[in-house]
């Protein structure tokens, strides 16, 4: 089993819609958690920085954290075609060097 | 954002030959890292530094080699290319632990 685990759709949806996107994890020690969005051809960048529990707003997404589930969620809201690419998650636990990354959901947004 | 650069960007080479990839980072960032990602596996770490002539192994390191000489530069080595060493590989980095990781804009390698 994964230690980090991620559907890697693919995920379609029209535009304007609500769009989940989902991690589960097994180590318990994670304290760090991002979602990072690739563009076609490009590098990850990031895109949500969240330290332990709780949920982070930056306009039309928002990150939630729940530890006791071991679970991560990217909302995005009003989606738009730009917003098509794919989603990495990754964690980290505390002093680590290294992230541990999901396989990436590839999300489309149709016009 | 952080000015990372990888060269080169697309490289096609031949089963059995030495191939270096480079990765220069202008942010004097302490540690980099090497990926490769491949369609059903994601991010997968090759190798990684965590200062000048420090280096350790990722989960996928047999068959790469690196080095780095200066805090800004992170070479990656494949000593005889194989076929399997097809990917996208990225180069990323960042300062301090648990902050950001900054990525390059990737090389594509092909290898006939």
């Amino acid at each position: 089993q994964k230690e980090v685990e991620q559907d890697p759709g693919p995920l379609s949806v029209p535009e304007g819609a609500i769009v989940s996107l989902n991690c589960t994890y097994s180590n318990s020690a994670f304290q760090y958690f991002m979602w990072y969005r690739q563009y076609s051809r490009k590098g990850p960048e990031l895109l949500m920085y969240t330290y332990s529990s709780g949920n982070k707003e930056d306009g039309r997404f928002t990150a939630q954290v729940d530890k006791s589930s071991k679970y991560i969620s990217l909302f995005i809201r009003d989606s738009q075609p730009s917003d098509s690419a794919t989603y990495l998650c990754a964690m980290s636990v505390e002093g680590a060097q290294k992230l541990v990354f999901g396989q990436g959901t590839r999300l489309t947004i149709n016009p | 954002d952080a000015g990372i650069t990888q060269s080169p960007r697309h490289k096609v080479t031949e089963t059995g030959t030495p191939v270096t990839l480079r990765c220069h980072q202008t942010e004097n960032h302490r540690y980099m890292y090497w990926y490769r990602q491949d369609p059903g596996h994601g991010l997968r770490l090759i190798h990684y530094s965590y200062g000048v002539k420090d280096t350790d192994k990722g989960e996928v390191s047999d068959g790469y080699s690196v080095s780095r000489s200066k805090t800004e530069d992170f070479l990656l080595t494949l000593e005889s290319a194989t076929s399997s060493q097809t990917s996208v590989y990225f180069c990323a980095s960042h300062g301090t632990t648990n902050e950001k990781l900054f990525f390059g804009s990737g090389t594509q390698l092909s290898v006939l």
